[in-house]
């Protein structure tokens, strides 16, 4: 079984000021994560994702993830949040028993005030 | 200007009306899928089809029905049996193999009157 907690449903920052958005998950199987991007009424865009290559992986506009399985952890973070950063954001996860059963998470609304 | 098309974007239904939402990909993509968005729950999986005229019942699959008669196109049907549809719903399509992500298409919101 897998399951995916995103520990805020909401995050609100200053434009320029870092951005940490938490992800926490579980797996039976070494896990293949992903971290989507969804603007109001818009479908989903993926940022960056993880399949047991480097830890640190960098994605799109900046973002970037590190996973760790110590803490199971899989955390976005971006140095210097912009206002075009304030979206909804999913952490997802992809089972090792399938190729195709992404869990979500709940998501976290990322508010960017100037 | 390969994607995925979702139409319509909006969409109205009267109680006990059944609606067809299409979905259409030039990505060349074998897997295809239906999630159901609804506010604060994420994205929950309704059907999902890997090869055509094959498809499988996702999490929520009551009250729906999907065809997969052609590789680029996966039609979703919303039943007047589904007691709670007014959401947002999202197409997705995939290319076999490992680990590969999702690509969504923009989404149609359906709103039941």
């Amino acid at each position: 079984a897998q399951s995916v907690t995103q520990l805020d449903s909401h995050v609100s920052v200053s434009e320029g000021t870092p951005v940490l958005l938490r992800c926490n998950y579980s797996s039976s199987y070494s896990p293949s994560l992903f971290w989507y991007v969804q603007h109001p009424n818009k479908g989903l865009q993926l940022l960056l994702k993880y399949t047991s290559a480097a830890t640190l992986v960098k994605g799109i506009n900046g973002f970037e993830a590190e996973f760790k399985k110590s803490e199971t952890s899989f955390h976005l973070t971006k140095p210097s949040a912009h206002m075009s950063d304030a979206a909804e954001y999913f952490c997802v996860v992809l089972s090792g028993g399938s190729n195709y059963k992404l869990t979500f998470g709940k998501g976290t609304l990322l508010t960017v005030n100037p | 200007d390969g994607g995925i098309t979702q139409s319509p974007k909006y969409l109205f239904r009267k109680e006990g009306q059944n609606v067809t939402l299409s979905c259409e990909q030039n990505l060349n993509h074998d897997a295809m899928y239906w999630y159901r968005q609804d506010p604060g729950q994420g994205l929950r999986l309704i059907y999902y089809s890997q090869i055509v005229n094959d498809f499988q019942k996702g999490d929520i699959a009551e009250g729906y029905s999907v065809s997969r008669e052609k590789k680029e196109s996966f039609p979703l049907t919303v039943t007047s049996a589904q007691k709670n549809p007014t959401a947002f719903y999202l197409c997705a399509s995939q290319p076999l193999g490992s680990y590969n992500e999702q690509f969504f298409g923009p989404g149609t919101r359906l709103t039941v009157l």
